[in-house]
């Protein structure tokens, strides 16, 4: 299965801790973005990266979150000093190359974070 | 103003039914217009995307664009308790760079 991979699916940080989430994209996807849901809640869009890049972050709280996308291994989403308000499913989309790009977005299963 | 805007639902209809799902965005330069389906616990999937006025079928799903009302539609059409999920409208911002949800309308067909 070469879909959208994100680990861990379930993670539980106490207050204060750090939160580290990773997303392999899809082979051949360049592009990845990163969603957060709450309960409830529709995705709301925190960033978007290319290799290397940051494209777009508006949607990325200015403290505690950080985003990462290296030449080699997966985008990183990270949050420090976790509260419970972080607590949420994050959800990272890929999608292809600009040229090959329908604006389609290929999600993977989300990664869920309980703060305690 | 929210960027995108649904009616939260839930939107209850009977099996056999057509489902009807509505959707408005604000930013006037937007391109490119998807739904997605989302079950509960699960990720969003593509249903359909929509870049031209007018309607476009897939199966038992049409689409509608009006890009002069800045307003998008789902017509689910025979619907089916399977079709009981989430729809999401989504839509990208001038330049193309980003997509944004609305909050989803939660649809639910009653056998």
């Amino acid at each position: 299965n070469a879909g959208v991979m994100q680990n861990p699916r379930h993670l539980v940080r106490r207050r204060g801790q750090e939160a580290r989430l990773r997303c392999s994209p899809m082979k051949g996807h360049s592009h990845v973005y990163w969603y957060r849901q709450l309960p409830e809640e529709g995705l709301k869009f925190m960033v978007y990266l290319q290799k290397e890049n940051i494209i777009d972050e508006s949607g990325m709280p200015k403290e505690r979150f950080s985003a990462e996308f290296p030449k080699e291994g997966p985008s990183i989403l990270r949050i420090q000093q976790v509260v419970r308000g972080d607590s949420a499913a994050y959800f990272c989309a890929s999608s292809p190359p600009r040229q090959a790009n329908t604006g389609e977005l290929f999600f993977g299963e989300g990664s869920r974070l309980t703060v305690l | 103003q929210k960027e995108v805007e649904q009616n939260s639902g839930p939107l209850s209809v009977p099996e056999g039914a057509i489902a009807s799902l509505n959707c408005t965005y604000s930013d006037r330069g937007s391109q490119s217009f998807f739904w997605y389906r989302q079950y509960s616990g699960k990720s969003p999937e593509l249903i359909m995307f929509i870049y031209s006025n007018g309607d476009k079928e897939d199966g038992r799903f049409t689409a509608q664009l009006n890009k002069a009302s800045q307003y998008v539609s789902l017509l689910i059409r025979d619907s089916q308790p399977s079709d009981s999920a989430t729809y999401l409208c989504a839509v990208t911002n001038t330049g193309g760079f980003k997509t944004i949800f609305g909050a989803g309308t939660r649809l639910f067909v009653k056998a």
